[in-house]
């Protein structure tokens, strides 16, 4: 098992261009997320997906939309990217709907370095 | 909200010996879980234990153990005899227990294993 893939590992983009970051996983785990991490700071979550079919937003959505195209993979596009969003982003997936008494562990992928200039 | 610190940025343990990374979070929940990640250089998130809060005993894996006080709120991390490849960046995180999992980190403290 891959775990948890991320594509492409690295990007540079200009400012005003747009990109999708690509990630999927192979645990027939029912959530994902989406997170971002800056120097100086954990990881922030941007977006997640509890289960196929639905997303919500996270603690920095702004700039931002997700897909959850089918139970393995959930995208993050930025439609205008801005050098505010350069940052590493990280996917992670869980088991989910676990229930208040089981733990639910998130297994992350390697993460996309972003830059924007 | 919740809210996750840990106020150690740096630190610094020979090879062989122990060391305790702090962290305190704070919450109005009762049912939750804390995690400690680790990421090296690479930068792969690695998990490296969790605890549920509904349980005292304090959680353990091979070198790694921690101690949880819940009603003051912490979660440290003891590594025992220290490997240069515990080298990385350790996070704390926090979850609310529930079908939307998500997790609240901690800034991160850098831990440099010497020889």
């Amino acid at each position: 098992n891959a775990g948890v893939t991320q594509t492409p590992k690295f990007q540079v983009l200009k400012t005003g261009q747009s990109m999708t970051l690509q990630c999927a996983q192979d645990m027939n785990h029912n959530s994902m997320y989406w997170y971002r991490q800056d120097p100086g700071m954990g990881l922030r979550l941007i977006y997640y997906s509890a289960s196929e079919g639905t997303t919500d937003k996270g603690e920095v959505p702004n700039g931002y939309n997700v897909s959850r195209l089918n139970k393995r993979e959930f995208s993050l596009r930025l439609e205008s990217a801005a050098p505010s969003q350069t940052s590493v982003y990280f996917c992670a997936s869980s088991e989910g709907n676990r229930g208040a008494w089981s733990t639910d562990t998130q297994y992350f992928g390697p993460g996309t370095r972003l830059t924007v200039l | 909200a919740q809210t996750v610190t840990q106020s150690q940025p740096e630190m610094s343990v020979q090879e062989a010996e122990t060391v305790t990374l702090s962290c305190t979070y704070d919450t109005s929940e009762n049912n939750y879980y804390l995690f400690w990640y680790k990421q090296p250089p690479s930068r792969q998130m690695i998990l490296v234990i969790r605890q549920e809060a509904y349980k005292q005993q304090n959680a353990t894996e091979n070198r790694f153990s921690v101690n949880f006080q819940k009603a003051a709120k912490s979660f440290s991390l003891k590594i025992s005899d220290s490997q240069l490849g515990d080298t990385a960046m350790y996070f704390c995180a926090f979850m609310k227990a529930g079908t939307a999992s998500k997790l609240t980190f901690g800034t991160g403290t850098r831990l440099q294993v010497t020889l």
